[in-house]
């Protein structure tokens, strides 16, 4: 299997604040790598595919970029609504595997 | 609009069963691969089985292969989990996701807002 590993696993940062996830593959997944939003309660919300590609009506806030085993999530000008979980997944191959999650508090 | 609806959920016993369903509106369902996905109370998001747009191939995580079974009835835009032997650690809300392009492949775009399986005695 896959191990999908991230860092942080907890980020603290303010308002206005650019911040960078990062997230290693335990080997190449070329670039079937994806990004999700959690906020407690609710359902993941789909915000990159195939690395670096936005989906549907996620800002441009939001930047992925990587491929092979190393990926990275940024997130320019925090805004409150930001503060949540962030997972990545790789859909290279089955079992598909998430990362263990890196929660984004408010300083 | 796409949306998915899970329901089924609730209360079993340890060695119990559950059927899970999954409902599809907004897109031709028969055209996508589907999965459902699980949280475990307090955890990460842990991929649990997927399914081709036909039903005709099917993916488990080890913790579930030979007790979920994923199955799919195109004509009723409804995926389903049938779980048995159902243990403790299997207590999570379970989500249904759908994946991005119609050829089977693409990250998960949809999900569904989750349904909430206990198993406890």
């Amino acid at each position: 299997d896959i191990q999908m590993t991230q860092s942080p696993s907890s980020l603290s940062a303010s308002v206005g604040d650019r911040v960078t996830i990062t997230c290693r593959a335990s080997q190449g997944i070329s670039d079937y790598l994806a990004w999700f939003q959690q906020k407690p309660g609710k359902a993941p919300k789909s915000l990159i595919y195939a690395a670096s590609s936005l989906q549907s009506g996620v800002p441009s806030k939001f930047s992925g970029s990587g491929s092979g085993t190393d990926f990275t999530l940024t997130i320019s000008s925090l805004q409150p609504e930001d503060f949540a979980t962030y997972y990545c997944q790789q859909y290279h191959s089955y079992p598909y595997t998430f990362g263990q999650g890196t929660k984004l508090e408010i300083k | 609009e796409v949306q998915l609806l899970e329901s089924g959920g609730g209360l079993v016993q340890p060695g119990g069963s559950l059927r899970l369903s999954c409902a599809a509106s907004g897109f031709t369902f028969s055209s996508y691969a589907m999965s459902w996905v699980r949280q475990a109370p307090g955890k990460g998001l842990e991929w649990v089985s997927g399914i081709n747009y036909s039903g005709v191939s099917t993916y488990y995580a080890d913790s579930v292969r030979g007790r979920f079974t994923i199955s799919r009835d195109n004509s009723k835009n409804t995926l389903y989990l049938q779980m048995n032997s159902l243990r403790a650690e299997d207590t999570a809300v379970y989500y249904c996701a759908k994946r991005q392009y119609s050829s089977g492949g693409g990250a998960f775009d949809i999900w569904g807002q989750g349904t909430k399986v206990t198993v406890s005695s």
